[in-house]
């Protein structure tokens, strides 16, 4: 079955502060794995967008890694702003017929 | 260009009315997507089209849901008839790569 897991549910770190949010997956045929941001009350924001062959992308302070044999990806955010405070968002895309499978997210605190 | 734009950004009804969400995508994209998030479920795909044509509508929860895109600028979800249960975020996204969301409709239904 095709899933995504995020851990962890729920974050709070303090300002400038660096943290790794988490993602697994058990989705195949493989074609993509993408990081969102979503602000509350606001959609979401495409963070980075990695292919099978990508093993890293940077987004200014967030940094996406992909290790396509384990099927695991993180998002690390460097010097945590008090702007960072959203929820995180991953999502595999299967190739062929092009499902989205989307995690239930990270909710992010950064605090003063 | 002003990014996806969606109305109305709240709507109100009662069970059993029609409901019509609607969306314009960022010109020039290929691909529009409708999304629904709720609390509990989390966002969820429930169709999208490239070049105006339906490619996979397996997320629509049921036949009370329609989705339409009549031109490369304008894109329809209804539910009708509306039950509590369809209370939701519905997002509307475009992409030529990169999928960009609109700000989405928050709809309750009493």
């Amino acid at each position: 079955k095709n899933q995504v897991e995020q851990s962890p549910q729920s974050l709070i770190i303090l300002e400038g502060k660096n943290c790794t949010l988490q993602c697994n997956y058990t989705v195949s045929p493989f074609s993509n794995l993408r990081w969102y941001k979503q602000d509350t009350g606001r959609g979401p924001v495409s963070l980075t967008i990695m292919t099978f062959s990508e093993n890293t992308k940077s987004n200014g302070r967030y940094t996406a890694t992909l290790d396509a044999d384990t099927k695991q990806s993180s998002l690390h955010i460097t010097a945590s702003q008090l702007s960072d405070s959203a929820s995180y968002i991953c999502v595999v895309t299967t190739s062929g017929t092009y499902k989205y499978i989307f995690g239930t997210g990270t909710r992010l605190k950064v605090l003063a | 260009d002003a990014g996806v734009i969606q109305s109305p950004r709240h709507e109100v009804t009662e069970m059993g009315q029609e409901v019509t969400l609607r969306c314009k995508p960022i010109s020039g994209h290929d691909y529009l997507f409708w999304y629904r998030q709720t609390m509990m479920r989390g966002l969820e795909l429930l169709i999208y089209f490239n070049n105006n044509v339906p490619i996979d509508d397996s997320g629509m929860p049921e036949d009370r849901f329609s989705a339409k895109m009549p031109n490369a600028s304008f894109s329809t979800l209804k539910i009708q008839p509306s039950e509590p249960r369809d209370s939701a975020v519905y997002f509307c996204a475009s992409s030529l790569g990169t999928q960009y969301f609109g700000p989405g409709t928050r709809l309750l239904v009493l």
